[in-house]
């Protein structure tokens, strides 16, 4: 079965420093993958995407995002977190379809 | 960006109630919306694709007589909860498509449904 994996509930880190979170797929075929981040009271927002080429995808807020094809992983990162990226992040991927499959989601508490 | 407005936020009502949710695309036609159903600590769902003047299509186990989806205009879709059960208690997203391209889907901010 086509599935997203997040494997962690939440992820702590104080401003300033690095941030990941952790994405892995099992999804046949070459998916489009997705990350996308929702704040709190608004909806999903969009944050960057991976179709194919370089496996660093850079997005909205300074976040960027790495494939890895053979982990088949897509982790978030940033270099350097702030209080306001505190936010629910969500991976996503899109088969040959245009339905999105989600991860169960990831908070992320960046700490002043 | 582009904004879609899902009311109510946050609904609790009696077992064997019926709940109505919308979702509006407040600055953008919408021809293609889409619902989605969230329990805790599992992913969001795709419950059905509802397209501007015609039948919904629902995905796989998602039971059509009870969650009834309308989609009268290109600014509005409603998901109608029909006697709703404690299990139907979940959190619901609706997106809808402001055009071509990944970048075009926007979200609703989600209601949380509890049924007593």
């Amino acid at each position: 079965a086509q599935s997203v994996a997040q494997p962690e509930d939440q992820v702590n880190v104080a401003e300033g420093n690095p941030l990941t979170v952790k994405c892995t797929y099992s999804v046949s075929g070459n998916p489009y993958l997705f990350w996308y981040v929702q704040y709190p009271n608004r909806g999903l927002q969009f944050l960057l995407k991976y179709i194919t080429g370089d496996n660093l995808v850079k997005g909205s807020y300074g976040f960027e995002a790495e494939f890895n094809k053979s982990q088949t992983s897509f982790h978030l990162k940033k270099p350097s977190a702030l209080v306001s990226d505190s936010a629910l992040y969500f991976c996503a991927v899109r088969p040959n379809t245009d339905k999105l499959i989600f991860g169960t989601g990831t908070r992320l508490q960046v700490f002043p | 960006g582009a904004v879609v407005s899902q009311h109510p936020s946050r609904v609790i009502c009696k077992s064997g109630t019926s709940v109505k949710i919308e979702c509006r695309s407040l600055d953008f036609q919408a021809t293609t919306m889409f619902w989605y159903r969230q329990f805790p600590k599992q992913s969001l769902m795709l419950m059905a694709t509802s397209n501007e003047g015609s039948k919904a299509t629902y995905e796989q186990g998602v039971e059509k007589d009870k969650f009834l989806i309308n989609h009268a205009s290109l600014t509005l879709s409603t998901l109608t909860v029909t006697s709703a059960h404690p299990e139907d208690s979940s959190f619901y997203i609706c997106s809808a498509k402001a055009g071509r391209g990944d970048e075009k889907l926007f979200f609703g901010s989600g209601t949380q449904l509890s049924v007593l």
